[in-house]
């Protein structure tokens, strides 16, 4: 089975709804991320989460909120979707790992992706 | 800011060439980068991390440079296969434990 797991894996849904994307990982990691990716560019973080107590903004958090129900589940919502929330979303666990001379390396590892699609 | 920028966005190569893609940073503050393999329907796989403090890392035919300094990292395939086929993203860690990506290169190895 796969270490982390999303769902849906794809999904089509119309302006205005709200729409929930969910994590769930095995690795046991307290570390978990949400990103997504447009054509041609690369992952942009939406929210990041070091336990189950502490939820960070990325970059581009506004029109997405997100819930740590457990350490190992990280759901990513869509108050009111928009079109150009249309992205492949990912999700990610991480740990951070020993302590070296340059930072921790905290590897992350990423789910399959979630295709939304907002018409 | 952080920028990663990935040129080129694309690339195709016969079998057998090895495969030089490229990664440029504007912050050389950095703690780590690391290249990502990313296939269509599939997550992103970590295929090597350089840690600041190293000048490369090598996993099989995969050896990837760092130069913080100027700025840029290089991963080298050697013998490249059809398999290889891909889109490979670079990402740098700075201050704030985050991970900025760039754009990504896609791969074509002709066989």
């Amino acid at each position: 089975d796969a270490d982390v797991t999303q769902t849906p894996r794809n999904r089509i849904t119309k302006t205005g709804k709200r729409i929930m994307l969910e994590c769930s990982q095995t690795k046991g990691h307290d570390r978990m991320y949400w990103y997504r990716q447009d054509p041609g560019l690369g992952l942009r973080l939406i929210y990041y989460s070091f336990d189950v107590k502490d939820i960070n903004k990325g970059e581009i958090s506004d029109g997405y909120s997100v819930s740590r129900q457990a350490q190992a589940k990280f759901s990513l919502s869509l108050e009111s979707a928009i079109p150009n929330q249309t992205a492949l979303y990912f999700c990610a666990t991480s740990d951070p790992g020993p302590q070296t001379s340059g930072g921790r390396t905290d590897t992350q590892y990423f789910g399959p992706g979630t295709r939304l699609t907002v018409l | 800011k952080q920028e990663v920028t990935q040129i080129p966005a694309a690339l195709s190569v016969p079998e057998g060439e090895n495969l030089v893609l490229n990664c440029s940073f504007t912050d050389s503050a950095i703690y780590n980068l690391q290249w990502f393999r990313q296939d269509p329907g599939k997550g992103l796989t970590s295929l090597l991390l350089i840690q600041s403090s190293q000048r490369e890392q090598t996993s099989g035919r995969l050896n990837a440079s760092l130069d913080k300094s100027s700025g840029r990292s290089t991963l080298y395939i050697a013998a490249s296969q059809p398999g290889d086929s891909a889109t490979y993203l670079c990402a740098v860690r700075a201050a704030g434990n985050k991970l900025t990506f760039g754009g990504g290169t896609r791969v074509l190895v002709k066989p």
